[in-house]
């Protein structure tokens, strides 16, 4: 079955700290990848995905097959990046359905 | 820029009651979903439609049920609204042929 584990619920660092959220994913197939971010009071909204070889508001992510991995990177925090993250895998279906993992709260200090 | 617009932002219902959370969008996807966000559970799916009256179940589809009656509306029934309904329901829409999902504000249920 295709699962999402992001393993930490929070995780608090200061503004100017290195960032990574993990993202482990069981697939046996090739995978699609996906972050989706929540800031507060707003709607879910695509981050990036894994194929765009993207860097969105200094995020990046690299796909690490091997280790079935894709985790959410920033070299330096922003207080504006405290929000809730959500990795997300293509679900193997033949419909454009996602498994999102249970999300990742981010919280920046000052 | 792709609008998803949910009928309410907060309800409260009572036990029993029929619940009906409605979701439109206005960019001619072909794709619908409703989910229920949870703490600690993420997001799961209830069930999606991929078509005028096309339905799927997801993975959490008991004591709900949906209909798609014109292709920018998809709507998700409670047909006795229990307690454990309780939570925050999020609809998104996405082309037939994207993974990428665009959703709506998300309306928080509370069922009382």
């Amino acid at each position: 079955a295709q699962r999402v584990t992001q393993p930490e619920k929070l995780l608090s660092v200061f503004k100017g700290a290195p960032v990574e959220l993990k993202c482990n994913y069981s697939y046996s197939g090739s995978p699609e990848l996906f972050w989706y971010v929540q800031y507060s009071r707003q709607r879910l909204q695509l981050l990036l995905r894994h194929i765009s070889r993207e860097s969105i508001k200094g995020f990046t992510a690299d796909l690490n097959k091997g280790e079935t991995s894709f985790h959410l990177k920033k070299p330096f925090a922003q207080e504006e990046d405290s929000a809730m993250y959500y990795c997300a895998l293509r679900a193997d279906t033949g419909f454009q359905k996602l498994v999102f993992g249970t999300g990742t709260r981010l919280l920046v200090s000052p | 820029d792709v609008k998803v617009t949910q009928s309410s932002r907060y309800l409260v219902k009572r036990t029993g009651e029929k619940v009906f959370l409605e979701c439109v969008q206005d960019m001619d996807h072909e794709n619908m979903f409703w989910y229920r966000q949870d703490p600690g559970l993420g997001l799961r799916l209830i069930y999606f439609s991929y078509d005028v009256k096309m339905k799927e179940k997801g993975d959490i589809p008991e004591g709900y049920s949906v209909s798609r009656e014109k292709k920018e509306r998809f709507s998700l029934i409670l047909e006795s609204a229990s307690t454990n309904q309780t939570s925050m329901y999020l609809c998104a829409s996405g082309r037939q042929k994207s993974y990428e999902q665009y959703f709506g504000p998300g309306t928080r249920l509370t069922v009382t």
